[in-house]
């Protein structure tokens, strides 16, 4: 079975300033994928990026890129010039099995973004 | 493009009532999953509907159902309602819930049982 872990509950970072959030998971299959989410406090589960294991390079999106190590598997998602608006609880998470319909989750991680 | 739509926002029930709440996936999207979100338990997974059919499911109790119906649309049905059972309901909508394919959630609903 798949398994995600979200070691930080929370997190600081100054506004304009860069944070990597981290994310680690267990697999045994060879094809898989790797998500991460934002939820602000209104509840609704943000979709930010999608990293596949077959993907040759770190998957990027605006300011949200993906640090990609398939060997230490771990999937860090890196936020540059973080704004006020990026506090929110961040999730990482994957298929179920890989191939399912079912998604796991990591515990989360409370960004909190100082002005 | 429509992105996922939860019905109702915000609800409140009596123990022992019963609550049917609606997903209305992106349009031409398959799966639609289900996940119960609380602070003790964080996100778990409830059941996964594909092309009408149940392709997976969770460990809930039976009290806990749900169906999709030809349009996608989905529904979900907690009957006999107890306190545990606040929560707030998110529900997934995949093009086809597979390796490769991205899931977007709806804004979700938030149960209260008292």
């Amino acid at each position: 079975a798949q398994k995600i872990t979200q070691t930080q509950p929370g997190m600081f970072v100054q506004e304009k300033e860069a944070v990597t959030l981290d994310c680690t998971y267990d697999t045994s299959d060879p094809s898989y994928g790797l998500f991460w989410y934002k939820q602000p406090s209104s509840g609704e589960m943000i979709f930010l990026i999608y990293q596949g294991s077959y993907d040759q390079q770190n998957a990027t999106e605006g300011r949200y890129s993906l640090n990609f190590q398939k060997a230490r598997k771990s999937a860090n998602l890196v936020i540059s010039a973080s704004q006020l608006g990026d506090s929110a609880m961040y999730f990482c998470a994957m298929r179920d099995p890989p191939g399912g319909g079912k998604l796991i989750f990591g515990q989360g991680t409370e960004l909190s973004v100082k002005p | 493009k429509a992105g996922v739509t939860q019905t109702p926002r915000y609800l409140i029930k009596t123990r022992g009532q019963q609550v049917t709440l609606s997903c209305s996936p992106i349009s031409g999207h398959r799966s639609v999953s289900w996940y119960q979100q609380t602070p003790g338990q964080g996100l778990q997974f409830l059941f996964e509907y594909f092309s009408e059919t149940q392709r997976n499911k969770g460990n809930f109790p039976g009290r806990f159902s749900g169906r999709q119906f030809s349009n996608s649309r989905s529904e979900m049905n907690v009957s006999t309602l107890e306190l545990g059972d606040s929560a707030l309901y998110l529900c997934a909508s995949s093009l086809s819930g597979t390796v490769n394919t991205e899931a977007f959630f709806g804004q979700g609903t938030r149960l209260t049982v008292v």
